[in-house]
Formats: C-alpha cells, structure tokens, sequence
C-alpha cells in the first residue's frame, strides 16, 4: 500500500512568511508524529496525535509553531512568522496506535532565506 | 526526558568488515529500541528493533544487542557493503512517551569498496 506522503517535498520562503506542511498518513494510521532534522542533526520530536487530538505537544519550539490533524488523516504543521533557524528536514511518521514501528514521510526541506 | 547519545559519529569500514555503533539511553523505562538507516535525501528506514524483553536480534547481516542494566544497545552490521553506506539512527522510547521517540545524534557509516 501507499506509505507516508509529505508535501511539499521542498520549499523555500522569505523570512518572517507562514509556511505550512502536509503529511498523509498510511491508511488506518491513528498516530501521527513530526520530526525535525536540522543539518547533520539527529531527529528532534515535535508534536504527536492520537486521531484528532494532540496529547504530547512538547517538542514544539515556539508558539509560532502549530500543528491540527483532520479527519484522522492529514495533518499540517503551520510556521508563522518564520525565522532563519527554522530551516530543516521536517518528517512525519505514523503507526498504528498498538505497534511501535514508525513509518516515515520522505519529509519537506524547508529553507528559510 | 529521554536522551540518547550515539556514538561514533562517524564511521569508516573496508568492505567485507564488521561495523560496530553504540547507543546509550537515560529513561529505564524506555522499552522499545529501532535503528534506522538514512540514506543521503531519503527518508529514514526501519532496519531492526528491539524490545527489552529480549537481549539480542539478528537479521542477516544485522544484529542488535540491548544490555538493560547498563542502558546500552549496539547494531552490528556484519561483511559490510558499499550499499550499507547511510546514516544510522538509534531511538529509544516507552514508559508514558505516547511512543514518541528519541533519537542519537547519527552515525555516518562509510564502506570503502
């Protein structure tokens, strides 16, 4: 079956712009994370969702970073006011809610110029 | 929280030699472990896991080893090849982490043909 799809799969934005990012989980998928990686960094938590609701927010940086899943599909994290440091991979990776595996998004570059 | 640290950072093998990557966990109640392997653009890939129940898992050429009393868990990647080339991640997760997992800074594995 299809994987984890994100988009975009680049995207580049001026300083100070709201970008925001796609993930499609696998079908069936309950949990939800995202990740971010900076340059040669490892993955860094973000925000994680059981269905709709985001029970573990605390790998959000700042409050200008927000995230919402819909349907118990798609998510998208929202950046607003973007800054330079916010450039990075972001991935997103689901499961089902009983198993432990993570399934990985290709993830979207994000430059911030 | 959790924290992971991985060592080396780096890595170079001849082909046909084993390579050896070493993780260390503070969370006792972590009780899942994956590695990932990365290749340059790609998203992250399950290679292996482990669970705490069990001490060791291998794979082929791939063998994972977890000591629960010292907190530290190992991949072994045996007759290396030029594909093994990628970075490797270990994580860590369990207890109340809603799964979430946390990642070793990686480690640049480079076979040499």
């Amino acid at each position: 079956g299809a994987g984890v799809s994100q988009s975009p799969s680049n995207k580049v934005t001026e300083k100070g712009k709201d970008v925001e990012l796609r993930c499609d989980p696998i079908s069936g998928h309950t949990a939800l994370y995202w990740y971010r990686q900076s340059l040669g960094q490892g993955l860094e938590f973000l925000i994680y969702f059981q269905g709709n609701s985001a029970p573990d927010k605390s790998g959000l940086p700042s409050d200008r970073f927000s995230a919402e899943r819909t349907g118990g599909s798609v998510s998208t994290l929202t950046i607003q006011r973007t800054q330079q440091e916010d450039s990075a991979v972001y991935l997103c990776a689901s499961k089902l809610r009983l198993q432990e595996t993570q399934y990985f998004g290709p993830g979207t570059r994000l430059l911030v110029l | 929280g959790e924290n992971v640290e991985q060592h080396p950072s780096t890595l170079s093998v001849q082909e046909g030699d084993s390579a050896v990557i070493k993780c260390t966990y503070s969370d006792s109640a972590s009780n899942y472990f994956p590695w990932y392997k990365q290749e340059l653009g790609k998203r992250p890939q399950l290679i292996i896991d482990i669970r705490s129940n069990v001490g060791e898992k291998k794979d082929q050429r791939i063998a994972v080893t977890l000591n629960k009393t010292a907190k530290h868990f190992s991949l072994h990647i045996t007759e290396t090849q030029p594909e093994d080339s990628a970075v490797y991640f270990c994580a860590a997760t369990g207890g109340t982490s809603y799964g979430k997992l946390t990642f070793g800074q990686g480690t640049i594995l480079t076979v040499h043909p």
